[in-house]
């Protein structure tokens, strides 16, 4: 079952932050977060495991709420190089080893 | 290192067509799938493999078969082109499914007439 994202999209000021939302319906084994800017592939930028681990991106921060089956994404002090869609991730390895995505949030940053 | 590869880029098939859309990796991952993006849409899996020799079906298998007879090569075959087929399709590889982060390769943009 596919993760929901909120919000679907947000425009920024450069130097603004912004929180990207991701829920899921199924129990989390952990959370991966990609970057797709316009024509170009998904690019990785953390993985949140069950425990508080976090590997990744060094100027971006996500929390991993297990109960919750929650995952936040925190960008800070926005660039114009932030603009893109984020996507996340959840991988399960119940009925078959999926990594299902959400449907994206788009990001503008304008100066 | 290459990473993940794609080919070929674009694509044109006429409605009816077969097509084979390669995926090959070095990096020795055993993870390795495929999904499609339509405009403005997320990723949906289509097909994926554990290991050579296994493969099952994603969110979207209908109308595309894989095979792993390698670690490095899992190669999308369309059987007969739909135009709702006309998409980007990325291939990805990794080295474990929760632990390890997805390479993406380039993508491959197929439009179907």
């Amino acid at each position: 079952q596919q993760p929901v994202q909120s919000p679907q999209a947000v425009i920024l000021r450069e130097g603004e932050d912004a929180v990207i939302n991701c829920s899921s319906s199924k129990a989390l084994y952990s959370v991966h977060w990609y970057r797709q800017k316009h024509g170009e592939a998904p690019v990785f930028l953390m993985i949140l495991l069950k425990g508080g681990e976090q590997k990744g991106h060094e100027k971006i921060s996500a929390s991993f709420n297990e109960k919750k089956q929650q995952s936040s994404l925190y960008l800070t002090a926005s660039q114009l190089s932030y603009s893109g869609t984020y996507f996340c991730g959840t991988p399960t390895p119940t009925g078959g080893f999926k990594t299902i995505f959400g449907a994206g949030t788009r990001l503008f940053v304008k100066a | 290192n290459a990473g993940v590869t794609q080919t070929p880029k674009f694509q044109v098939l006429k409605t009816g067509q077969s097509m084979t859309l390669q995926c090959a990796q070095d990096m020795n991952h055993e993870y390795m799938s495929w999904y499609r993006q339509d405009p403005g849409m997320g990723l949906r899996l289509i097909h994926y493999s554990v290991g050579a020799g296994i493969t099952d079906q994603g969110e979207v298998p209908n109308g595309y078969n894989v095979s792993r007879s390698t670690t490095e090569d899992f190669p999308l075959r369309l059987l007969s082109a739909a135009p709702s087929q006309t998409s980007v399709y990325f291939c990805a590889s990794s080295y474990s499914l929760i632990l390890n982060e997805q390479f993406f390769g380039p993508g491959t943009r197929l439009t179907v007439l």
